[in-house]
């Protein structure tokens, strides 16, 4: 099942701008994670926001959380071309980690 | 420490064939997770273990689908008998918790399994 929705399915924007991703899911969590997958890897973990909190910074990552409106969004300032990936959001439906089908990101030099 | 480590990284095998997949958690960690990866279906969850007991298994496909998890430090995922359908990425995953994937997980690099 597929928990979280990203949006939109691909971005691509200039290096050096900001770039947001969003994630929409459907039902209450505890809590919501972002994961960033370069092309050919694994996942790696950037982030987890717990239900009670609703903004929550790492670096240039800023990640806020709306639970009345199930919805998420990952914000990547000053972008670099080395965050070209793919962006996914994981919440905890049923005791599972369940991934959205993620935001293809590209970042152009 | 090295970090979830899968083996083999690339498997080709013909349709029919036995393929076993290999999973090392990282130490300490007390959950473990089998994901399968495809363009179409996206990240799938198949299996899931907590203190090397299968939790939740409603995502293996089918019967064809089996996964062990004999001690904490060693998983595997068999396919038997393997279909071109079956071709995807397979990623193990790891993390330090409860039942409640409440913490981070640690995924291997996967394995892309390619049947002919």
């Amino acid at each position: 099942s597929q928990q979280g929705e990203e949006d939109p399915q691909a971005l691509s924007i200039q290096e050096g701008e900001n770039a947001t991703m969003n994630c929409s899911y459907k039902t209450s969590i505890n809590n919501l994670q972002w994961y960033r997958q370069n092309s050919g890897r694994g996942l790696v973990h950037l982030i987890l926001i717990r239900s009670n909190e609703r903004e929550k910074h790492s670096g240039r990552l800023r990640v806020t959380l709306d639970t009345s409106k199930k919805s998420s969004s990952l914000l990547i300032t000053a972008s670099r071309a080395a965050d070209t990936a793919s962006y996914f959001c994981a919440t905890d439906e049923a005791q599972k980690l369940v991934f959205g089908q993620g935001t293809r990101l590209t970042i152009n030099p | 420490d090295a970090g979830v480590i899968q083996s083999p990284r690339h498997e080709v095998t013909e349709m029919g064939q036995e393929v076993t997949l290999r999973c090392k958690p990282i130490s300490g960690h007390n959950s473990l997770f089998w994901y399968r990866q495809t363009m179409m279906r996206g990240l799938e969850l198949l299996i899931y273990f907590n203190n090397n007991v299968p939790i939740d298994d409603s995502g293996m496909p089918e019967d064809r689908f089996s996964a062990k998890m004999p001690n904490a430090s060693f998983s595997t995922l068999k396919i038997q008998p393997s279909e071109p359908r079956d071709s995807a990425v397979y990623f193990c995953a790891s993390s330090l918790g409860s039942a409640l994937p409440n913490t981070e997980a640690f995924f291997g690099q996967g394995t892309r399994l390619t049947v002919v």
